[in-house]
């Protein structure tokens, strides 16, 4: 498709159950980013994707949080054991990969809202 | 690590009025990439503007244009003839070179237009 799609729009966990996010990157992009926004506005960048390869990881919280992209599939953030402070807005953006382009621009997806209670 | 800076929490302009918000970054790297995206009420993120840190040029989108001061690490977005419809939160990000890099965001600038 010509968008980044994400679901479900929103969704609404107790605190310790399991959240799973999904990302379907535009069609030919290369490149995922998943970011969460707390309700304070602020950003934060979780991991990155090449294909299906984890290319940057640094910004997940290692316990509870995983990722993976697969072939034919569309991405997926888990959160297992969700907290109240994991509520935010999880955005997802892919870009392209093009021999000799330097920049890839990111395109967002409109985000899933996680509300943990 | 890079970080990036935005002074100003709220601001407010009047409608056809010209409005400047503030940004200002950190980072050792020579060849990067700057950008202003605006989240409306509805949370989709919209890319308004990029500069290229290699091109002098500041970069104009319509009424909206950048004023890029790369040895003091500034990168100010200007909105000309402020319309009703440019009420949102403003971020500024950096971008590494390499085309994978994750974008850094700073914390927001609201901007409110009075009619």
């Amino acid at each position: 498709g010509e968008e980044v799609a994400q679901t479900p729009k929103h969704l609404v966990r107790g605190e310790g159950q399991k959240a799973k996010l999904y990302c379907a990157p535009i069609k030919g992009h290369s490149y995922v980013f998943w970011y969460q926004q707390v309700l304070k506005n602020e950003f934060k960048f979780l991991i990155s994707f090449q294909n299906e390869n984890v290319f940057d990881e640094t910004g997940m919280p290692k316990e509870r949080f995983s990722a993976k992209c697969l072939p034919n599939s569309p991405c997926s953030l888990e959160i297992q054991a969700t907290k109240l402070e994991d509520s935010a807005v999880y955005f997802c953006a892919s870009s392209q990969s093009l021999p000799g382009v330097v920049d890839y621009e990111q395109y967002f997806g409109p985000g899933t809202r996680l509300t943990v209670t | 690590a890079q970080t990036v800076t935005q002074s100003q929490p709220e601001m407010s302009v009047q409608e056809a009025e010209t409005v400047t918000l503030s940004c200002t970054y950190d980072t050792s790297e020579s060849d990067y990439y700057l950008f202003w995206y605006k989240q409306p009420p509805s949370r989709q993120m919209i890319l308004v503007i990029r500069q290229e840190a290699y091109k002098q040029q500041n970069a104009t989108e319509n009424r909206f244009s950048v004023n890029f001061q790369k040895a003091a690490k500034s990168f100010s977005l200007k909105i000309s003839d402020s319309q009703l419809g440019d009420a949102a939160m403003y971020f500024c990000a950096y971008r590494s070179a390499g085309g994978s890099e994750k974008l850094v965001f700073g914390k927001g600038t609201k901007l409110t237009v009075n009619p």
